[in-house]
């Protein structure tokens, strides 16, 4: 069973408005999460990483939530561009020295005009 | 791409050869990963280093072998390539350890096993 569950699994969104992409995982013991971009053709790229202790982060227009008691996340993007159109994958990790990430399938967002 | 380069980009390959895939940085970090990303399944980790000379493996191993025998260079090998890989591999690297340091992704390497 997939330790990192993201939904929905795809969204068309219209240029400037918000949406929220959902994580939820089972990993334990945790470390941090992190959301990654990842454009069509291109390797991922990082927007956040979160520890247990922060509840909010952002990066520009991402917004990421995490709450770690029930270990749920969230990545809101506001007034979406056309750039934002891509996957974005939610990445947990399971502590100091384990080099084994566990990764979701990701959030295929298309922004359109 | 954080000075991440992938060689060769695209590949076409038939069963049964054997194929390396190499990943180059110029970030000077200690640790380096290949991973494979197929429709339908997250990122899966094949193998990694913790460096020189210094590997181990990885949730999807079976296959593949991997050389670091530079700090810049981390190398992929298929022995005897197989359709069941075909699959885009992703090398990553990281200053720290990849539970605790931020990972950065090489471009990628499709490659197709005919």
């Amino acid at each position: 069973k997939n330790q990192v569950e993201q939904s929905p699994q795809s969204l068309i969104i219209l240029e400037g408005k918000n949406c929220t992409l959902q994580c939820n995982y089972t990993v334990s013991p945790f470390s941090n999460l992190r959301w990654y971009k990842q454009d069509t053709g291109r390797g991922p790229v990082s927007l956040t990483i979160m520890t247990f202790s922060e509840n909010t982060k952002s990066n520009g227009r991402y917004t990421a939530t995490l709450d770690a008691d029930t270990k749920q996340s969230s990545l809101h993007i506001t007034a979406s561009q056309l750039s934002d159109s891509a996957s974005y994958i939610c990445v947990v990790s399971g502590g100091y020295g384990n080099n084994r990430l566990a990764f979701g399938k990701g959030n295929q967002v298309v922004v359109i005009p | 791409d954080a000075g991440i380069t992938q060689s060769p980009r695209h590949k076409v390959t038939e069963t049964g050869t054997p194929v390396t895939l190499r990943c180059h940085q110029t970030e000077n970090h200690r640790y380096m990963y290949w991973y494979r990303q197929d429709p339908g399944h997250g990122l899966r980790l094949i193998h990694y280093s913790y460096g020189v000379k210094d590997t181990d493996k990885g949730e999807v191993s079976d296959g593949y072998s991997v050389s670091r025998s530079k700090t810049e260079d981390f190398l992929l090998t298929l022995e005897s390539a197989t359709s069941s890989q075909t699959s885009v591999y992703f090398c990553a690297i990281s200053e720290g350890a990849g539970g605790v340091g931020e990972q950065f992704f090489g471009p990628g390497t499709r490659l197709t096993v005919l």
